[in-house]
């Protein structure tokens, strides 16, 4: 089962910033918060990812909750080219090289850029 | 260009010839893993590898099998392919997350295969 859950679908009027929430209740201190996205059937896409400090890149920022159960993606200024589907998932990190990684993806938000 | 390769893009076969779907990333990427995407079930994990010779199971294993010989090169391999198999395939890779560097998934442009 995915470690994450998010809204199915999403509307969002073109030039608004749109807000993608994610709940990743039962994260562990070592695990990552990554977003991709993914247009029409083409390979996903990543975003941004941060730990627990709040991130900013040229595509989106990313607010994650003190107790890092849920997070925001916030892209500031939706184009019709955000039209996509928005994946949250967590990822650990080890300091020791093991077999376990497996990263597991949800459904994902579906975002429609409205003109 | 930094970039993870697949071939073919497209495949259509019958049930039970076998077929390989390469994957091939030229980053030096340690993690390589194969996704199926189907229809509202977002992307399913089938196999994963932390580096060569090691390889171990996601989520939807069953009647696929995997090699990792080469740091470059992880083929997806379907001995008997058979029509529930029909799918969106994704290749991935990223360095591993434990080191320093980021490690963001780089995704390859899918293989659509279809087993009738």
């Amino acid at each position: 089962d995915a470690k994450t859950t998010q809204p199915t679908s999403m509307d969002c009027a073109e030039g608004r910033a749109a807000n993608l929430p994610c709940n990743h209740s039962t994260i562990s201190g070592n695990e990552y918060v990554y977003w991709y996205r993914q247009i029409h059937s083409q390979g996903p896409q990543y975003i941004i990812h941060g730990l627990k400090n709040n991130e900013t890149n040229e595509m989106a920022s990313l607010i994650i909750t003190e107790d890092r159960k849920s997070s925001t993606l916030i892209l500031p200024h939706a184009t019709l080219r955000d039209t996509a589907v928005y994946y949250c998932i967590v990822r650990v990190a080890s300091l020791v090289k093991t077999s376990y990684d497996k990263v597991i993806f949800g459904p994902g938000t579906s975002l429609s850029v409205i003109p | 260009e930094a970039q993870v390769t697949q071939n073919p893009r497209y495949l259509i076969t019958v049930t039970g010839k076998k077929l390989t779907v390469t994957c091939s990333q030229n980053m030096n990427h340690e993690y390589m893993s194969w996704y199926r995407q189907d229809p509202g079930l977002g992307l399913r994990q089938i196999y994963y590898s932390m580096n060569v010779e090691v390889t171990d199971k996601g989520d939807v294993p069953e009647g696929y099998k995997v090699s990792r010989k080469e740091k470059r090169n992880f083929p997806l391999i379907l001995e008997s392919p058979s029509p529930n198999q029909t799918s969106l395939y994704f290749c991935a890779s990223s360095f591993f997350l434990g080191s320093s560097r980021d490690s963001p998934l780089h995704f390859g442009n899918g293989t659509r295969l279809t087993v009738t």
